[in-house]
């Protein structure tokens, strides 16, 4: 079965920026999304199509892909910022859609 | 703007069946997105079970082979979840999600739902 790789967890201080990454074999052809959850919350899109931001989401979030992986990137990193980060993404025949096992971002 | 609601039982026993409600308010499940169930277990990342349309077409995730099925209600405004013969990994919380792009049951998923936790006993 397809799989999506990020580490488990990511750790920075306030203001300093935030890098979590997400590899996959179809990545170079299929587009990364990211999931921002907090606990008790329902996951918020922070990022689709590898680097698109939806509306009201704040600036510092930004994404990139570079061949089999993509990249969160959160630039000034807020305590609020604290979530579990999950990519998305789907295999090669577009059928089968799947997350990464997410990455616990502490800001502290 | 579209809200997800999901309800249904929190506890249920092990070899029984899982019967979850999604009920949206804001947009009407006929107008041509697709809508997802998603679920998350204690200590693991999300994982899509399946996908439904207003008319009944259904996608499911092959690692729930045919232990679930997925309908519509469009006069209730719903889509519900069965999930079959569970066992102790099926403990979860559950979320329904609409999927993002109109009419592409492959995009995304936006709104999501606020999820509901199941255990699963023995």
């Amino acid at each position: 079965s397809y799989e999506l790789t990020q580490p488990p967890s990511v750790s920075v201080s306030p203001g300093q920026t935030a890098r979590i990454t997400c590899s996959g074999d179809t990545l170079p052809k299929k587009y990364a999304f990211w999931y921002q959850k907090k606990s008790g919350q329902a996951p918020v899109l922070v990022i689709y199509e590898d680097t698109k931001r939806p509306s009201g989401i704040p600036e510092r979030f930004s994404g990139s892909s570079s061949w089999t992986v993509a990249t969160l990137t959160i630039t000034g990193a807020q305590v609020e910022d604290e979530a579990d980060y999950f990519c998305y993404s789907t295999d090669n025949s577009g059928q089968i859609q799947v997350f990464g096992g997410g990455t616990k971002l502490t800001v502290l | 703007q579209v809200q997800l609601q999901e309800s249904g039982p929190r506890l249920v026993k092990a070899s029984e069946t899982l019967s979850l409600t999604c009920t949206v308010s804001g947009y009407s499940i006929s107008s041509g997105f697709y809508w997802g169930f998603i679920r998350q277990s204690p200590g693991k990342g999300l994982e899509w079970i399946g996908t439904v349309y207003y008319d009944g077409t259904t996608f499911y995730n092959p690692s729930f082979k045919s232990r679930v099925t997925l309908s519509a209600d469009p006069s209730k405004n719903q889509f519900i979840m069965k999930l079959f013969f569970l066992t102790a990994t099926d403990t979860a919380h559950y979320y329904c999600a609409r999927h993002a792009r109109y009419g592409d049951p492959r995009s995304w998923f936006d709104p999501w739902g606020q999820g509901t936790p199941v255990t699963v006993s023995s």
